[in-house]
C-alpha cells in the first residue's frame, strides 16, 4: 500500500536555528499538508499545497513557516528560527482529488531546546 | 467554523465489553469524516472514513462508524473491546469543496482493563 514518508523521524534542534522537515507524498497525489501535534494535545492543520502553491493556512503558520516542493516529490517545511514552543510533533500528509486516498506520514517529533 | 467535538476526554472499558465513542461535527455541507487511532508517541492510523453512500461504515480491527446527519454525529463503535486497543482515538471532519483540510476533535484515550 502507498505510504507518506517522513525523515527525519526525531530532530532535536537549538532554538533559533533552521530546520527543514522532508516528506515524500504517495507519487499521484495532487494536495499535500502539513500538520502539527503538540505533546498531549489535539492535531492541529499547518498548511495545504496545491498546484505548486499555498492553497491554505492556518494562524498558527507564521512568517517562521514555508514550504516547498522542490523536485516533484519531496514536500518539505521550513522552520526559520525555531522555538521552544515549536516542540511538537509533525505530521505530513497526501490526498488525491476530494481528499480520497487522505495518507498521513508517521511523523517528525521535533525537539526544541 | 466548523469544528469537531468529543466530549469523553478518557473512558475506561474491561476487555471484552462493547465500546462507543462519541463524535459531533459542526459544519454547514456534507462532510467527508474519518477516525484515527494513535498509540503513545506513533503516528496517526486510519480506522475508517465516510464520504458518502451508506452510512454504516466498517473499518479496520473490528470497528465500525454510523453517519447521523440529523444529529452531526459519527460515533466510532466496537462489539468486543482488546486490550491491545488502548490508545487514543481522534475523530476529523475533512472540509470538501476545498483544499481538504482536516479538523481534529481533541481525541478520547481509550484505556481497557483486563
Amino acid at each position: 500500500e502507498p505510504e507518506v514518508t517522513q525523515t527525519p523521524s526525531h530532530q532535536v534542534t537549538q532554538m533559533g536555528q533552521e530546520v527543514i522537515l522532508r516528506c515524500v507524498p504517495i507519487s499521484n497525489h495532487l494536495y499535500f499538508y502539513w500538520y502539527r501535534q503538540i505533546l498531549g494535545q489535539k492535531v492541529e492543520f499547518l498548511v495545504s499545497f496545491y498546484n505548486n502553491e499555498i492553497s491554505e493556512k492556518s494562524e498558527i503558520f507564521d512568517d517562521q513557516f514555508s514550504v516547498e516542493r522542490p523536485d516533484g516529490s519531496n514536500f518539505t517545511l521550513k522552520i526559520r528560527s525555531t522555538k521552544l514552543e515549536d516542540s511538537a510533533m509533525y505530521f505530513c500528509a497526501s490526498s488525491g482529488q476530494q481528499a480520497n486516498g487522505y495518507t498521513f506520514g508517521s511523523g517528525t517529533r521535533l525537539t526544541v531546546v | 467554523a466548523q469544528s469537531v467535538t468529543q466530549p469523553d476526554i478518557h473512558i475506561t472499558v474491561s476487555e471484552g465489553a462493547s465500546l462507543e465513542l462519541r463524535c459531533n461535527y459542526s459544519y454547514g455541507a456534507t462532510p467527508y469524516l474519518f477516525w484515527y487511532v494513535q498509540s503513545p508517541g506513533q503516528g496517526l492510523q486510519l480506522l475508517l472514513k465516510y464520504f458518502s453512500g451508506d452510512t454504516l461504515v466498517q473499518g479496520i480491527k473490528g470497528f465500525e462508524a454510523e453517519f447521523k446527519r440529523s444529529q452531526s454525529s459519527f460515533n466510532l463503535r466496537k462489539p468486543s473491546v482488546h486490550w491491545s486497543d488502548a490508545a487514543e482515538y481522534f475523530c476529523a471532519v475533512g472540509i470538501s469543496g476545498g483544499y481538504n483540510k482536516l479538523i481534529f476533535g481533541a481525541g478520547t484515550r481509550l484505556a481497557v482493563h483486563p
